[in-house]
């Protein structure tokens, strides 16, 4: 069956240094993968796409990479912030119908 | 633009109710999707409605039902409430069913008791 897996579910790091989060997923072809945040008691917001034929995206302090040998995707947050502190979501999108399935989620606490 | 909205934002029910969720889309968008969002099983899609039309269903058993009217505004129903209903239900639409970004509203908490 298919399933979408993120490493970890918290992630506390400090201030200034570099989180890294892993989504890893199996028995699926995605036509893309993207990733979102989610903040207590709000909807997920859209950071960041990638598709099957690119190795890596980067908006801002923000870096992601698809290995579709692995079947891993890397979400990095640069010079993090305690602003960044939320729960970070991949999300695959379906090659056949572009349903969207998310994974459990990683929270990140960024420590000042 | 305005974004996403959902109608109401808290809901309490009891058990063997029946609830129904509204959602507005983002002007011009004419996909509407629904999860729902529990602690125990993340974010699990319900379905998704393109033109008044459903194109795509999640593993939901036949309670959990929607429909998409003329002005993309969309609604769900959940009839013989659950315990297990509880959960937050979010809506997300894009302009349409195959367009890279959905836009997520803030959601409905619903509470069976």
């Amino acid at each position: 069956s298919q399933k979408i897996e993120q490493n970890s579910e918290a992630l506390n790091i400090q201030e200034g240094k570099t989180a890294t989060l892993t989504c890893n997923y199996t028995n699926y072809s995605p036509a893309y993968l993207q990733w979102y945040r989610q903040d207590p008691g709000r909807g997920p917001v859209f950071l960041l796409l990638i598709r099957e034929n690119e190795k890596e995206k980067r908006k801002e302090r923000l870096k992601v990479t698809f290995d579709t040998t692995l079947k891993q995707s890397l979400f990095h947050i640069t010079a993090s912030q305690p602003a960044d502190s939320a729960t970070y979501l991949c999300a695959l999108v379906g090659i056949n119908d572009y349903k969207l399935s998310f994974g459990a989620g990683t929270t990140v606490t960024v420590r000042a | 633009k305005a974004g996403v909205t959902q109608t109401p934002r808290y809901l309490i029910k009891t058990r063997g109710q029946q609830v129904t969720l509204s959602c507005s889309p983002i002007s011009g968008h004419r996909s509407v999707s629904w999860y729902q969002q529990t602690p125990g099983q993340g974010l699990q899609f319900l379905f998704e409605y393109f033109s008044e039309t459903q194109r795509n269903k999640g593993n939901f058993p036949g309670r959990f039902s929607g429909r998409q009217f003329s002005n993309s505004r969309s609604e769900m129903n959940v009839s013989t409430l659950e315990l297990g209903d509880s959960a937050l239900y979010l809506c997300a639409s894009r302009t349409l069913a195959r367009s890279e970004t959905q836009y997520f509203g803030p959601g409905t908490r619903l509470l069976v008791l």
